[in-house]
């Protein structure tokens, strides 16, 4: 059984749409995070979240917008989505009722493309 | 500001060994992790040094120098299965992994 799973791996979609990626870890664990990887490969946090409530809110947007309806989901919501959107959007999780005080444990990825 | 500095890229021969540099700006520190990426896959960890000193994992070892801001992760008995990018992360004092742009790592037979 995969860890961490995220659906779509890919998605493909016009500028102006909206869409919505969705994880779900089955490691018990207390803490999931948004990432974004861009082309030159830096990984940015975006969002955390212990026990479906927000910790960490980067300099993101509002068009994006996390929803956690339990501690093993956490599914990113993207509005008017813009070109600069196109990249690898990775999921994560990690033990603990700190966030990131333990490694985490990636998701494979949704590679997303804004035309 | 806080910044990871780690070459782009390295190559090395199968069989042989190479050490992956480095070095680190942060506020606050809680320990430093090593990843790996495989092109088109999700990254996965290798290592976390909180203390000074060399960690041995297999063919794998991490070494951090909290007074220098500096770590390096050594790779032995090159595969090429090691091709990949490895990344390097620093846990600052608010508990955040600040990340480095990662070093391509290509092994040539």
């Amino acid at each position: 059984d995969t860890a961490v799973s995220q659906t779509p791996k890919y998605l493909v979609t016009q500028m102006g749409n909206d869409k919505s990626i969705k994880c779900e870890q089955n490691l018990g664990h207390d803490t999931m995070y948004w990432y974004k990887q861009d082309s030159k490969k830096f990984l940015k946090i975006m969002f955390s979240y212990n026990n479906k409530e927000l910790i960490i809110n980067e300099t993101v947007p509002n068009r994006f917008s996390p929803k956690s309806p339990d501690k093993a989901h956490l599914n990113l919501h993207i509005n008017s989505l813009e070109l600069g959107d196109s990249a690898v959007y990775f999921c994560a999780s990690s033990p603990g009722n700190d966030p990131n005080t333990g490694e985490l444990f990636f998701g494979e990825g949704s590679r997303l493309t804004v035309l | 500001g806080q910044n990871i500095d780690q070459p782009t890229e390295m190559t090395a021969t199968e069989g042989a060994i190479v050490q992956i540099n480095c070095t680190y700006q942060t506020s606050g520190f809680n320990g430093l992790f090593w990843y790996q990426q495989h092109a088109g896959e999700a990254p996965t960890f290798l290592s976390y040094n909180v203390l000074d000193g060399l960690e041995e994992k297999g063919r794998f070892s991490s070494f951090l120098s909290r007074s220098k801001g500096y770590s390096y992760l050594l790779l032995k008995e090159l595969q090429m299965k090691d091709s990949a990018s490895y990344l390097c992360a620093a846990l600052d004092s608010n508990y955040q992994l600040i990340w480095g742009a990662g070093t391509k790592l290509i092994i040539k037979p």
